[in-house]
């Protein structure tokens, strides 16, 4: 099956310093989500974003297919932000399950 | 309400107890999920539904039995757990199976003890 690694695994922040995330995938991909987890457990829909580059306020993600990565930037971190980040993608003709990556924990201080 | 709403959100249930999950999608979707997310695991997919119907059922334990009783509501009844069983259990959403974007509940924390 395809592999999905992020990186890096753990990141620590003071808050407004900006970050990028990481996610390679191991083959050709019809679907790519973010999520962000919250520490309540809820997944969060941050970008649905399967090739290109999206922005949504402080954060943006670019996704470069034939090249097999993703990439999720946050700029001006804050607090509320801390969590865990997964990317999540969708493979093969006729495929419906979602593979997640191992997720980067972000913490903010302040 | 909007999104997908599970209850309970917290579950602590013996191991011979019987208790079941409740995901409602107010999204107009015809495709639900169940994925249970381990310690220290990525997330998994147990089950999927397309309208209504059952497309996949990845080599779950039978002591998980999921329904859909139609297209905005999906059951996880759970019976003989095991303590390895707890974990969270997130249900989702999309529009339809297969490259459309997939959005989930707040999950339902479960403890087997």
């Amino acid at each position: 099956g395809i592999q999905v690694e992020q990186s890096p695994p753990d990141l620590i922040l003071q808050e407004g310093a900006n970050s990028t995330l990481r996610c390679n995938f191991s083959d050709s991909v019809n679907n790519l989500q973010w999520f962000h987890q919250n520490p309540w457990g809820q997944l969060i829909n941050l970008f649905y974003i399967p090739s290109g580059t999206k922005q949504n306020g402080r954060l943006s993600a670019t996704t470069v297919a034939t090249e097999r990565y993703s990439l999720l930037y946050i700029s001006s971190s804050q607090t509320t932000d801390s969590g865990v980040y997964f990317c999540a993608v969708l493979y093969g003709a006729g495929s419906y399950q979602l593979t997640f990556g191992k997720g980067t924990k972000l913490s903010v201080i302040p | 309400e909007t999104g997908v709403t599970q209850t309970p959100r917290h579950l602590v249930m013996g191991m011979t107890n019987k208790k079941s999950l409740k995901c409602e999608q107010h999204l107009g979707h015809n495709a639900m999920y169940w994925y249970k997310q381990s310690a220290k695991k990525p997330l998994e997919l147990m089950f999927v539904y397309s309208l209504e119907e059952r497309v996949e059922n990845n080599s779950v334990p039978s002591r998980f039995s999921p329904e859909c009783p139609n297209s905005s509501h999906l059951f996880l009844h759970l019976h003989t757990l095991q303590p390895e069983d707890s974990a969270l259990y997130l249900c989702a959403s999309s529009q339809d199976v297969g490259n459309t974007e997939a959005f989930f509940g707040q999950g339902t924390r479960l403890t087997v003890v």
